[in-house]
Order: C-alpha cells, then structure tokens, then sequence
C-alpha cells in the first residue's frame, strides 16, 4: 500500500459549519502534513506531526485544528471558515521527519467555503 | 526568508524535445531538492529528488544540482503530451527542531503534438 487517502474528495460548508478532513496511510509513515493550495500557488505548510505530536504549526489561524489520533490517521478540523479559506488541502505523509525523506501526497480535498 | 524561485512560463516544447527546467534557492543551508508534477486539479506527484551536486537520470528524467550556484534543473527528454503538466521545484532547509520544504511557484510545461 503506497497511498495516502483522503476524504471527502470535495466539500462544500457554510462559514457556521463544522466539519473534518481525513488523512490516512499504511505505509508506516511517522510524519504527515497538512498542506494548503490556493489556484495556481505552490502549496503552503499548515501543520507537521512528528511521531504523533504537533512540531510545526505555520502559524495557522485556530479555525483549523489538526489532530493525530494514531500514526496513520490525520484529521483537520475546520470550524467558522471564512471565503478565502477555500482551497484544495493536501495530506502528505513521510517515511520519517527527516531533510532527505520524500513526501507523498494525498489527492487532496477541494473546499468550497460559502 | 527561503524562497525557492521558478520561471513560472509557460515552457511549451515540441513533442520529442527535451524540456528544460530551472530552479534557483536562496537558502544555502538547503539539503534535499525535489521535483513534483502536478496536473490541474490533482496532487503533486514526486517525480525525482537529488541530495548532492552533479546530475542524476532516471529513464526520462534528469535532475542536475549545483550547490554552488543554488541551482537545481529537471531536464525531460523525448517529451511526451502527457508531460503537461506544472512542475514544482522543492527544497528542504534545517529549521528550529525540525525543517521546513519549501515549493517554487511552479513552472507550466506544455508539450505540443
């Protein structure tokens, strides 16, 4: 299994919802990302987990709120969005958190923000 | 700030050309460099990574760094249709306890029948 799954593949939510973007992988994989990319934008760091805990945080407003329940799973919480926050989210995960460790993307979630 | 920098093009090749892209970085402590393909609508995909200077093949592919310039490059020979596409160049830097990969803005490749 080389793949990072991610769900839902669209999501459409009002700026009161509250919903939850899923990461996952099996590849043993003890780092995993978030990334967000704006059209035509290279993609931006959101949140690192490091063997399950928080180590990077790119200074992400607290709408988003990320959670790594196990190694293999990665949620994004999101909560009073706002319309500029519609992008599509990446899920990356790697071997290790390491500089020469190659990153594997998820498809991503395309969201919609009304 | 790291920045990594790309001509964002568009590169349009004929096919069965070799398409030539460059990558410059500032920070100079960077490590690893990739290249990522993206499709519109779709995922970055890893095409190649490259750690040290000189040049590195892998079927199609070409990936040449030159630590000394800061300067990475993709050469893709007998270009394909299906090599449309945006190619992101990436770099990895040491950071505060951990490190950071930072994206080039994409260069876009169009590859003409």
């Amino acid at each position: 299994d080389t793949e990072v799954t991610q769900t839902p593949k669209h999501l459409v939510m009002g700026m009161t919802n509250k919903k939850s973007l899923k990461c996952e992988q099996h590849m043993g994989h003890r780092a995993m990302y978030w990334y967000k990319q704006k059209a035509k934008k290279p993609p931006e760091l959101m949140f690192v987990y490091s063997y399950e805990k928080l180590s990077i945080n790119e200074s992400v407003p607290s709408r988003f709120s990320p959670e790594c329940p196990n190694s293999s799973l990665l949620n994004l919480h999101l909560h009073a969005l706002q319309p500029e926050d519609s992008a599509l989210y990446l899920c990356a995960s790697s071997l290790f958190p390491d500089l020469n460790e190659k990153l594997f993307f998820g498809s991503g979630t395309q969201l919609s923000v009304l | 700030q790291k920045e990594v920098e790309q001509n964002s093009g568009p590169l349009s090749v004929p096919e069965g050309a070799i398409a030539s892209l460059n990558c410059t970085y500032s920070d100079r402590v960077s490590q690893s460099f990739f290249w990522y393909r993206q499709y519109s609508g779709k995922s970055p995909e890893l095409i190649m990574s490259i750690y040290s200077n000189g040049d590195k093949e892998d079927g199609r592919f070409t990936a040449q760094l030159n630590k000394a310039s800061q300067y990475v490059s993709l050469l893709i020979r007998d270009s394909q249709p299906s090599d449309s596409a945006t190619y992101l160049c990436a770099a990895t830097s040491p950071g505060a306890g951990s490190y950071q990969l930072t994206f080039g803005k994409g260069t876009k490749l169009s590859v003409i029948p």
